[in-house]
């Protein structure tokens, strides 16, 4: 079975300061691998994807994440929050293999303190 | 360029009525999908398609119907509404399925009383 954990449900960061937020997976599959982030009231943006390309991927807004396979991990990460980061973010695995499934995690909301 | 239009934003509907959500994209892409999204459960996906004229299920699909008889609308259909759909709905559309980006629309806040 296919599954999808973000280890926090919030993460608070001051300004500036690095942001890491964490996912973990499973799947019996190669998998390829998103992060997207949701602004209040807003629909769904990608940030980054991974595809069995290189293992960092490099995203928008300063954002990047590292597909480590042993752990079976995408954590995301940013070297210096911004106050316009605060948004809700979503890691999402699709796989088209013996069925077609977007699995979404259950989502981390950023908090930027001033 | 409008990318993917979702009709209407807000709706309230009493129990057992129906209706139905419009989702339109103008960038030509073959797979479209309804996705549900609800407190502390990130998005689950309801019906997809593949192409015009083909529908199939996703995760939640009960209570649900879907058409896709042109190529940039998928309609999302609730024949008897229930207190349990209420929810934020989200259209979503792309190139392909697997490794491509998915562009959403602005969702649809959908209260049944």
């Amino acid at each position: 079975a296919q599954s999808v954990t973000q280890l926090d449900s919030h993460v608070s960061v001051s300004e500036g300061t690095p942001v890491l937020l964490r996912c973990n997976y499973s799947s019996s599959y190669s998998p390829s691998l998103f992060w997207y982030v949701q602004h209040p009231n807003k629909g769904l943006q990608l940030l980054l994807k991974y595809t069995s390309a290189a293992t960092l991927v490099k995203g928008i807004n300063g954002f990047e994440a590292e597909f480590k396979k042993s752990e079976t991990s995408f954590h995301l990460t940013k070297p210096s929050a911004h106050m316009s980061d605060a948004a809700e973010y979503f890691c999402v695995v699709i796989r088209n293999t013996g069925g077609f499934k977007t699995i979404f995690g259950a989502g981390t909301r950023l908090f930027v303190k001033a | 360029n409008a990318g993917v239009t979702q009709t209407p934003k807000f709706r309230v509907l009493k129990t057992g009525q129906s209706m139905t959500l419009l989702c339109a994209q103008d960038m030509n892409h073959e797979y479209m999908y309804w996705y549900r999204q609800d407190p502390g459960m990130g998005l689950r996906l309801i019906h997809y398609s593949v192409g015009e004229g083909t529908t199939a299920k996703g995760e939640v699909p009960d209570g649900y119907n879907v058409s896709r008889l042109k190529k940039q609308n998928f309609l999302l259909g609730l024949e008897s509404a229930a207190p349990s759909q209420t929810s934020v709905y989200f259209c979503a559309s792309s190139y392909r399925g697997e490794n491509t980006e998915a562009f959403f629309g602005q969702g649809t806040r959908l209260t049944v009383v």
